[in-house]
């Protein structure tokens, strides 16, 4: 099993819908967590992160979290063209170095 | 920001490579990724104050440096095809400890490796 898993995708939503990211992790210990996207040859940049359960906004981005079921998800509503990217899920725990990625999420927004 | 140089190269199978990063200003944590086409970043390793604080499954001829000005190097020796990939760097505020968890990562923006 994949410390974190995410749907490879490709994922397609019409401009103006609601995209929703899933992720899944196996560490129990893992405390915080963040969604970067990627857009095609260049780096991750950082969209949002959580540490809480429950739900966290900013702006068209909603994340959310559930420990208890090891999962969390980033909602995009009003997708626009400029969304079009990759999505990629990562997990860290409460005192460690590193950050461990899921495979990302392709999402394409269509006009 | 965070500058990595340089941004694309092209190597042979057992030759050597040094990658180059700046950290982004008043950031003194910086750690290492490898993405390979179509994966997610993969952890090398992370350098604070100069030292070596965590590593990922990578073998030792990965190896890396950090300087006073908080500057690093990743140098990889015996290049094999499986290194083609991106390589990123990311610069962070806090030092590792409690809640270090939390700390967010700024990405440079790579440097392609081919390994022919």
């Amino acid at each position: 099993q994949k410390e974190v898993e995410q749907n490879s995708g490709p994922l397609s939503v019409p401009e103006g819908a609601i995209a929703s990211l899933n992720c899944t992790y196996s560490d129990r210990v893992s405390q915080s967590f963040f969604w970067y996207r990627q857009y095609s040859g260049k780096s991750p940049e950082l969209i949002m992160s959580i540490y809480s359960n429950g739900d966290k906004e900013d702006g068209r981005f909603t994340a959310q979290l559930n420990k208890a079921s090891q999962y969390v998800s980033l909602l995009i509503r009003d997708s626009q063209p400029s969304d079009s990217a990759t999505y990629l899920c990562a997990v860290r725990r409460y005192n460690n170095n590193d950050m461990r990625f899921g495979a990302g999420t392709r999402l394409t927004v269509k006009p | 920001g965070v500058t990595q140089s340089p941004t694309h190269l092209i190597k042979t199978r057992g030759q050597q490579v040094t990658l180059r990063c700046s950290s982004q200003s008043g950031h003194n944590t910086v750690s290492w990724y490898q993405q390979a086409l179509g994966q997610g970043p993969q952890f090398i390793f992370q350098y604070y104050r100069e030292e070596e604080n965590g590593r990922g499954n990578f073998p030792p001829r990965f190896s890396g440096l950090q300087f006073p000005n908080d500057s690093s190097e990743l140098n990889v020796n015996a290049l094999e095809l499986d290194d083609s990939a991106l390589y990123l760097c990311a610069s962070s505020l806090a030092p590792p400890g409690p809640g270090s968890g939390a700390n967010v990562l700024t990405f440079g923006a790579g440097s392609r490796l081919t390994v022919l």
